[in-house]
């Protein structure tokens, strides 16, 4: 089983509120994402990493925003949570060899 | 633009039946097919892949069939079971050196019918 660890599990919140998503990997791994999961279930790449102090927008425009100042650690957050980020978001590391990346079991937000 | 392609959306299937599930891409720069399989409540986990160089790859009941000159890939699944019920998501990997990075396909929900 895939040591990459996300908290919270479920989160239900109200507008305008300040949230972080939190992404823990023990693998040593340099590169991490965030991705969106649709209702539909389609993931979409908002942010990935390649390393400490290295962060990246990925393929859909997204308001959060991303840190990376330690390896293990890729938290993700949305300044000002709004209903239309209501969605899945799923974080995921690949090691150096890139075959085969590895997921969290994702945090369900929820925004009132 | 999507990428990487995939169909159908949903699929029923019998138990014992086999399950087809396809996807093509565009950007020939890709070097690396994995398929992903996701359980309600939990994230993607690698359940096979595939290299362009091979033309098929099978793991127990589970098969994937490449086409390079088509671009073109597919997963099969032999003798469906009910606890194969799952979202699939096909992957192509592209880049070199740090710019690789993995491209998803829209998944597809299999129901196996007990």
């Amino acid at each position: 089983e895939a040591d990459i660890y996300q908290t919270p599990r479920y989160l239900v919140i109200g507008t305008g509120k300040k949230i972080t998503l939190e992404c823990s990997q023990t693998m040593g791994h340099d590169k991490m994402y965030w991705y969106q999961q649709d209702p539909g279930m389609e993931l979409h790449l908002i942010h990935y990493s390649y390393g400490v102090n290295s962060t990246e927008k990925g393929d859909l425009s997204s308001e959060s925003t991303v840190s990376r100042i330690r390896t293990e650690h890729f938290p993700l957050t949305l300044e000002s949570a709004r209903p239309s980020h209501t969605s899945q978001y799923l974080c995921a590391s690949i090691p150096a060899s890139n075959t085969e990346a590895f997921f969290g079991q994702g945090t369900r937000l929820t925004v009132v | 633009q999507q990428q990487v392609k995939q169909s159908p959306q949903s699929l029923i299937v019998q138990k014992g039946g086999i399950s087809i599930i396809n996807c093509a891409y565009e950007n020939t720069a890709f070097d690396y097919f994995p398929w992903y399989q996701q359980f309600p409540g939990k994230g993607p986990a690698l359940l096979i892949a595939i290299r362009p160089d091979v033309s098929e790859k099978k793991e127990g009941r589970f098969t994937i069939s490449f086409n390079k000159s088509a671009k073109q890939f597919s997963l099969h699944i032999m003798d469906s079971q009910p606890g194969d019920s799952a979202t699939y998501f096909c992957a192509a990997r592209r880049g070199v050196g740090s710019a690789r990075q993995l491209t998803f396909g829209s998944g597809t929900q299999l129901t196996v019918l007990p």
